[in-house]
């Protein structure tokens, strides 16, 4: 069985100030980790994932995760946040097999609200 | 192609009623799902398809939800007899079947309010 857990639920900060939002997994299976963005009443946009490789994952809007398997965690940064940032985030765990598709468990979401 | 679209985007309906949502994938994914999210909550799996077959259904998906995929394109998702508790944004995704990456291509939603 897998598991998120998003150790924030609300994550306030100022424009142009670093940001971190974290997240602890839990998988019996090989791991695939995801980190998605929603604004409000719009669907789910893939900011990055980690799926092998380098642990340091780069993604789109200037967001990077970082996997560490020791701690089980795959945190998401970024040095300088945007207005345009604030929304809903959301990590993942995927029990994708190639024979049998993806299922992602989701955490229960971070609010990220950049402040001016 | 645009992406995974869904429709109606709003649907109000009274206690009681019967809905269907609409999926669209993208056109070369074969493999599609349904997932439900309530206020605050992350989205949870619902159910999946890999072209025309079901293979899978979550516990939350009462006898009073039914899904289909006829002619493994589109996919309606029909709730029989709405209760409160199924106001929510019914998402959809899909995926493709072969070099995948385990990604999810994700919809706007469709949000539905029981009153």
């Amino acid at each position: 069985a897998q598991s998120v857990t998003q150790l924030d639920s609300q994550v306030p900060v100022f424009e142009e100030a670093p940001v971190e939002l974290r997240c602890n997994y839990s998988s019996s299976v090989s791991v695939y980790l995801f980190w998605y963005v929603q604004y409000p009443n719009q669907g789910l946009q893939l900011l990055l994932k980690y799926l092998s490789g380098s642990t340091l994952v780069k993604g789109i809007n200037g967001f990077e995760a970082e996997f560490n398997k020791s701690q089980t965690s795959f945190h998401l940064r970024k040095p300088s946040v945007h207005i345009s940032d604030t929304a809903e985030y959301f990590c993942a765990v995927s029990d994708w097999e190639e024979t049998s598709g993806s299922r992602l468990t989701f955490g229960e979401g971070t609010q990220l609200t950049v402040n001016p | 192609d645009t992406g995974v679209s869904q429709d109606p985007r709003h649907k109000i309906t009274k206690r009681g009623q019967n809905v269907t949502f609409r999926c669209d994938p993208i056109s070369e994914h074969n493999r599609l799902y349904w997932y439900r999210q309530t206020l605050g909550q992350g989205p949870e799996f619902l159910t999946y398809f890999q072209n025309e077959a079901q293979l899978e259904k979550s516990r939350l998906l009462s006898d009073r939800f039914s899904a289909e995929r006829p002619k493994g394109s589109f996919s309606t998702l029909e709730i029989q007899r709405t209760e409160q508790g199924d106001s929510a944004m019914y998402l959809c995704a899909s995926s493709p079947l072969y070099h995948s990456t385990g990604e999810l291509f994700f919809g706007e939603g469709s949000r539905l309010t029981v009153l």
